[in-house]
């Protein structure tokens, strides 16, 4: 079974950082490209970035160019997110999503999220 | 960048009923590449619709995606209590835009 935990939200301040972690089993971690999708408070969908298997390609979202980096230890089968000069806008439930084989953006199996809080 | 569409914002329709969802796209969307996604409430997203009209694993057959170009739709063609959700549809070519959402409520 495909299991994918997100873990290391939590509260803090505009301007500080926060790394998120997702760890992944039930699927051979190394054979898919993965992402982070968030979604503020009682709005939609946003994605965040994606790593490709061999970690080669890494785009983000202009929202957080510049600011988040994203990882992954295909030896741990995890998946990291390290968020910098964190903004209240950033505040947001933060999924873990792993991409299909059918197209590098389609997600078909997604995390229950780990929160992200930042206070102004 | 695509910008998607999602109408209406909130459905209200009784156990049984039919929806029907709307997804429009500013340009249009290259190969189909047009998803959608239902979340429940304190749920994460599940995958339900890709390439515009292919039912995801283990979806019910009771869901339908159709549409092609900019114009996208997901059909529930018989409202069961674990269908009521917000459902989003989602761009996956060249990059992934998600659509605003609709909500399917108990009227």
């Amino acid at each position: 079974e495909v299991q994918l935990v997100e873990s290391g939200g939590g509260l803090v301040q505009s301007g500080r950082s926060l790394r998120l972690s997702c760890a992944a089993s039930g699927f051979t971690f190394d054979d898919y490209d993965m992402h982070w999708v968030r979604q503020a408070p009682g709005k939609g969908l946003e994605w965040v970035s994606g790593i490709s298997k061999r970690s080669d390609n890494k785009p983000y979202a202009d929202s957080v160019k510049g600011r988040f980096t994203i990882s992954r230890d295909n030896a741990e089968n995890s998946l990291y997110l390290q968020m910098n000069s964190l903004r209240a806008e950033d505040t947001a439930l933060y999924f873990c999503a792993r991409a299909s084989k059918i197209a590098l953006r389609l997600f078909d199996y997604w995390g229950q999220g780990t929160l992200v809080t930042v206070s102004s | 960048e695509i910008v998607l569409t999602q109408s209406p914002g909130t459905l209200s329709l009784s156990p049984g009923e039919r929806a029907t969802l709307s997804c429009r796209a500013s340009q249009s969307v290259s190969s189909n590449y047009l998803a959608w996604y239902q979340q429940r409430p304190g749920q994460a997203p599940r995958l339900l619709i890709y390439g515009a009209s292919s039912r995801a694993t283990g979806i019910p057959d009771r869901f339908s995606g159709s549409g092609s170009g900019t114009d996208f739709t997901l059909t529930i063609s018989r409202l069961e209590p674990e269908d009521f959700a917000v459902y989003y549809c989602q761009q996956y070519g060249s990059s992934a835009f998600f659509g605003g959402g609709t909500k399917v409520e108990i009227k």
